[in-house]
């Protein structure tokens, strides 16, 4: 089963406009880790935004926020003001059993969404 | 300064050929990975380790060596390589294996298998 699933294989948004990309996730782990990253063209992985299961408030970062949603296990990015610079893919991933109950740190991904904003 | 090196950026090799590809964080982490984005962008973890242990071994070929000769590099030998094997390998390092922080990513290193 897809522990990391994102739904929308590409997405269209007019710059200076807000944008959702969707993740949900699957687990049984108490203490787990959820992530997004940006991949633009040139390849590089950059980190955006980070919630813990136990954190009480949604993360955000700038322009970046996660609409944490415990109970309905999703983790979606919200992008606010959309720049022509955020045109990239997107992913959400998972890391499981934090603290002493680790597994090895490992990031399970989602299959990525392609965003592209328009002018 | 960079905080999770690679070399070489581009490979291109041919079948049956052995490579390598170097790793190295500054970043004074304990644990690295290397992960695997196919031609479907899809990313996948390989190997992970911690203070120079292997912790996560996710059924790879065993053509496929990762060797650690100490807790700031991580590198990747791969042997009789195969036209499968071409996608983008990309190193990693977070804190610990517990940690609930960010896992910094090096640029990758596209392998091209002709």
């Amino acid at each position: 089963a897809q522990k990391i699933t994102q739904t929308q294989p590409g997405m269209f948004v007019q710059e200076k406009e807000a944008v959702t990309l969707d993740c949900t996730y699957d687990t049984s782990d108490p203490s787990y880790g959820l992530f997004w990253y940006k991949q633009p063209s040139s390849g590089e992985m950059i980190f955006l935004i980070y919630q813990g299961s136990y954190d009480q408030q949604n993360a955000t970062e700038g322009r970046y926020s996660l609409n944490f949603q415990k109970a309905r296990k999703s983790a979606n990015l919200v992008i606010s003001a959309s720049q022509l610079g955020d045109s990239a893919m997107y992913f959400c991933a998972m890391r499981e059993g934090l603290g002493i109950y680790n597994q090895g740190g490992k990031l399970i991904f989602g299959q990525g969404t392609e965003l592209s904003v328009k002018p | 300064d960079t905080a999770v090196s690679q070399t070489p950026k581009y490979l291109v090799t041919q079948m049956g050929n052995d490579k390598s590809i170097k790793c190295e964080q500054n970043l004074g982490h304990d644990t690295m990975y290397w992960y695997k984005q196919d031609s479907k962008k899809f990313l996948k973890i390989m190997f992970s380790y911690n203070n120079k242990e292997l912790i996560i071994n996710e059924t790879v070929p065993n053509r496929f060596s990762p060797k650690s000769p100490d807790k700031a590099h991580l590198n990747l030998h791969i042997n009789s390589l195969e036209l499968g094997d071409s996608a983008v390998y990309f190193c990693a390092s977070s804190q610990s294996q517990g940690a609930s922080g960010e896992q910094y990513f090096g640029p990758g290193t596209r392998l091209t298998v002709t």
